[in-house]
Order: C-alpha cells, then structure tokens, then sequence
C-alpha cells in the first residue's frame, strides 16, 4: 500500500518564475495537507484541502495557492517564486472522518530558487 | 499565538538515555505530537498525548506532559544509534487534526 507520494522530488527554479508541485494521499485519504519547511526550521502549515476546496489556511501570501482533484491528489502552485521560497514542501495526507489519526507525510519536494 | 520551542542539538552515548524537551504557549493544544525526521525523509509520527493525560509509555518512547508549565518531553530509553535523526515537537488545536504547529526540531546525535 503506497504512502504519500509526492512529485518531484528535487526541483531547481529562477526567482520569477512559478512552479506546480504535486501529491498523490495514502490510499483511502481524502484531505491533504501543505506545510513548507525551511532548512532548519520546522514545518510551518500553508493550507488544506478537502472535498476539493482550501478548508484552512495558514500564514502565507496569496502567491501560494492549491488545488485537489477528485480523485484527492492535489497541487501546490507558487507564482513569482522568491529566493526565500527555498524550502522542503512536504504533503500529508489524512482522512477526514478520523482527524489526526493516520495523518501521513510524504518524503517532501525539495526546492531551489536561484 | 502558537509557539513551539526546542534546544537545538542533544549529543547522547549508545545506551544511555535520551530526553528532549519542548516548550508550547498555546493552552488550547489538544494532541500533542512527537515526530522524527532522518536526513532526506518526511516525518515519521513517533507517538502523541492527549492534552488530559500526564504520561504515555510505548516500548522504549515516555511522553511526559506538565500541562501547567506547557512542557512536553520525549524519553528514549536505551538509545540507538538508528535514533539519530531530528525529533520534532508538534501541537494540534481544536483536536480536528486541521492544523499541526511544529517545533523548530531538536537534532539527536547517539554516539557509538
């Protein structure tokens, strides 16, 4: 049974530019979650999706924004990328119904702005 | 606000025990949550404490939780060299699971 699987796993960008992550939940998942993570930092919480709509919503600009699909997976999209957008994006995936039991992390996508 | 604190670094010989400490000002926490991180990996949930209960033992993992000084801490008897990794401290509010606030990690070395 796979995990949280998340795509790419390395990605190298310009300041200006924007870039689509994405994330596939632990089957059986419905909601999924975005935290950014800074080298040294812990995770801080961008936003989460369910039933294809952002339900909560971190302290981040409106340059981060989201998608979920109907069969769950879901997208992170950031425009205008900043030097300080470098971070590890990790997804987590979690099932509506159960709250924080079964919450799941992927591996994370690892960002270079330059 | 939801501020979450960790010492940075803790340095521990094999066998011997480990505890890491973690701070949290927000008295509406619900759950409270240990996680560890290796190097290139996500975050593997070690074990968590509801907000009512004082300690949580799983095998080699003792959660305590003084909830009057908001001070939660991670025991890890017999440490392991395969226990080096960072060890985030997390808080959830409301109990949902919506949103979790970590701490900034503390990195465990277990020397041989």
């Amino acid at each position: 049974d796979a995990g949280v699987t998340q795509s790419p796993t390395h990605l190298i960008k310009t300041r200006g530019q924007q870039v689509t992550l994405r994330c596939s939940p632990k089957s059986g998942h419905d909601t999924v979650s975005w935290y950014q993570q800074a080298l040294g930092q812990g995770p801080q919480f961008i936003f989460q999706y369910y039933e294809e709509e952002e339900r909560q919503r971190g302290n981040f600009p409106d340059r981060f924004s989201g998608h979920q699909f109907p069969n769950y997976s879901s997208e992170l999209n950031v425009n205008a990328l900043l030097l300080g957008d470098s971070a590890l994006y990790l997804c987590a995936s979690s099932l509506a119904v159960r709250g924080h039991y079964g919450y799941t992390f992927g591996s994370g996508t690892r960002l270079t702005v330059v | 606000g939801e501020d979450v604190e960790q010492s940075l670094f803790l340095s521990v010989r094999e066998g011997d025990s480990s505890v890491i400490n973690c701070t949290y000002t927000d008295s509406s926490s619900t759950y409270l949550y240990w996680y560890k991180q290796e190097p290139g990996a996500g975050l593997q949930l070690l074990t968590y404490i509801f907000s009512n209960m004082d300690m949580k033992q799983d095998q080699r993992l003792t959660v305590l939780l003084n909830k009057k000084d908001k001070h939660l801490s991670l025991r890890i008897a017999d440490t392991q060299t395969g226990d080096s990794a960072i060890y985030f401290c997390a808080e959830s509010i409301g109990g949902t699971g919506n949103q979790f606030y970590f701490g900034t990690g503390t990195s465990l070395t277990v020397i041989p």
